[in-house]
């Protein structure tokens, strides 16, 4: 079975840049999440959807931040205009649902890098 | 508030050594409990978690965990390390009222020594 798989593996903007991530989760699994990892830190929780559907995104910067799951399959997480503090690296995961016993399978990550 | 901490930033021992990580939470009601390992530019791979019953963990890679409820800890434990049990160890905390809100601890980085 494939992992989670996202792209670009490293990314390296100039501040003020929009960037994209692209994730494919699991096959089959219908609940997807997008992390945010700064160094030395344990991943943060941006946003989850449910099939197509946003179910937690309370702690995305809308301002700058957003994402689509069209279809319910892949995903793209976009950043517009990108920060210097925006730097980290971003990690999708899955599950097949959001039940207690379904466990999250990590992509990855792609690290950004801003200048 | 909700929170997970992991009081060492990072721990060395010999290969053959036995391995204990802390960690320790903060929630009003016994959580879910996980640990994660993440090696250099890999994703996070769960290695075991807690959701009731016996409070002695077994995990994958030979690890396994005791979630202590008068401490609020959930201490990771190997008898005898390998050097690729070099990584990073997340700690996190699944809340009840929402389990897939996971918070995740600032984690411990482990170096093994030949």
């Amino acid at each position: 079975e494939a992992g989670v798989v996202q792209s670009p593996r490293y990314k390296i903007i100039e501040k003020k840049q929009p960037v994209a991530f692209w994730c494919n989760p699991i096959s089959g699994h219908n609940t997807l999440y997008w992390y945010r990892q700064n160094l030395g830190q344990g991943p943060e929780l941006l946003i989850r959807y449910e099939n197509e559907e946003a179910v937690d995104d309370s702690q995305l910067p809308k301002d700058r931040f957003s994402a689509e799951r069209l279809k319910g399959v892949d995903s793209t997480l976009k950043i517009q205009p990108a920060e210097l503090g925006d730097s980290a690296v971003y990690l999708c995961a899955s599950s097949r649902g959001s039940g207690k016993r379904d466990t999250q399978y990590f992509g990855p990550g792609t690290r950004l890098t801003v200048l | 508030a909700q929170s997970v901490t992991q009081p060492d930033i990072h721990i060395t021992v010999s290969e053959g050594a036995s391995l204990e990580l802390r960690c320790n939470y903060s929630y009003g009601a016994t959580p879910y409990l996980f640990w994660y390992v993440q090696s250099p530019g890999q994703g996070l791979q769960l290695l075991l978690k807690y959701f009731s019953g016996d409070t002695l963990v077994q995990g994958i890679k030979g690890f396994e965990a005791e979630f202590k409820r008068s401490q609020s800890s959930f201490n990771l434990r190997k008898p005898s390390v390998h050097w690729s049990d070099a990584a990073e160890y997340f700690c996190a905390v699944g809340l009840k009222t929402s389990y897939d809100k996971v918070i995740f601890g600032p984690g411990t980085s482990l170096s093994v020594i030949p």
